[in-house]
């Protein structure tokens, strides 16, 4: 079956403008994850849900960043405002519930 | 404040011998351990995990030991093929929340 996808997977926008980047999980997986990763770290956490509702959002850096999930299905993750420190690779990734999780190629983000 | 950590930032071992990847932990609240595999260009995959009731979990070349008093845990890839070369991502769960260590780069030579 298709694995996770994410789109768009790569994104340059100028600081200022809002984003919106989607997720798709593997159809069935309950439980959606969103991470940002930069270059040569680790997935950071940054908020997830089960079904659609948002269970963990701490991981958020501020209020630029939301998500949704409505439908208990496709993500979006929206960052508003976009500053230059925003620049990063956002991963998504799904999970049965609270199992493996399996990671999307990713979004890269550019913020000029 | 980093909660998961591999202290080794490369790793090089020759083909077909064993391959020792290490991690450390400081939240005790940890539930469910995790090896994740990276190439280039594409996301983390999952390899193997352990519960934190275990202490060893085995799945044909891959082991990983879970010492709880330690906080540390251990992936052994024996032998170790060319293919293993990428980065390799260690993550603690706890109540659904998933933390990273910063990742190891394996390189097997031939």
């Amino acid at each position: 079956g298709a694995g996770v996808s994410q789109s768009p997977r790569y994104k340059v926008t100028k600081r200022g403008q809002d984003v919106a980047l989607r997720c798709d999980p593997i159809s069935g997986h309950v439980s959606l994850y969103w991470y940002r990763q930069a270059l040569g770290q680790g997935p950071e956490f940054l908020t997830y849900f089960n079904y659609e509702a948002q269970q963990d959002k701490s991981g958020l850096p501020n209020d630029r960043f939301s998500a949704e999930r409505p439908e208990g299905s496709i993500s979006t993750l929206t960052i508003q405002r976009t500053e230059q420190r925003d620049s990063a690779m956002y991963r998504c990734a799904s999970s049965i519930r609270w199992g493996t999780q399996y990671f999307g190629p990713g979004t890269r983000l550019t913020v000029l | 404040d980093q909660q998961v950590k591999q202290n080794s930032p490369s790793l090089s071992v020759q083909e077909g011998r064993i391959s020792i990847l290490n991690c450390d932990y400081t939240n005790s609240m940890f539930d469910y351990f995790l090896w994740y595999k990276k190439y280039p260009a594409e996301g983390p995959t999952f390899l193997i995990s352990i519960s934190s009731i275990k202490d060893k979990n085995e799945d044909g070349r891959f082991t990983v030991f879970l010492n709880k008093s330690a906080k540390h845990l251990s992936l052994h890839i024996v032998p170790s093929q060319p293919g293993d070369s990428a980065v390799y991502f260690c993550a603690a769960t706890n109540a659904g929340k998933s933390t990273f260590g910063d990742g190891t780069t394996l390189t097997v030579k031939p």
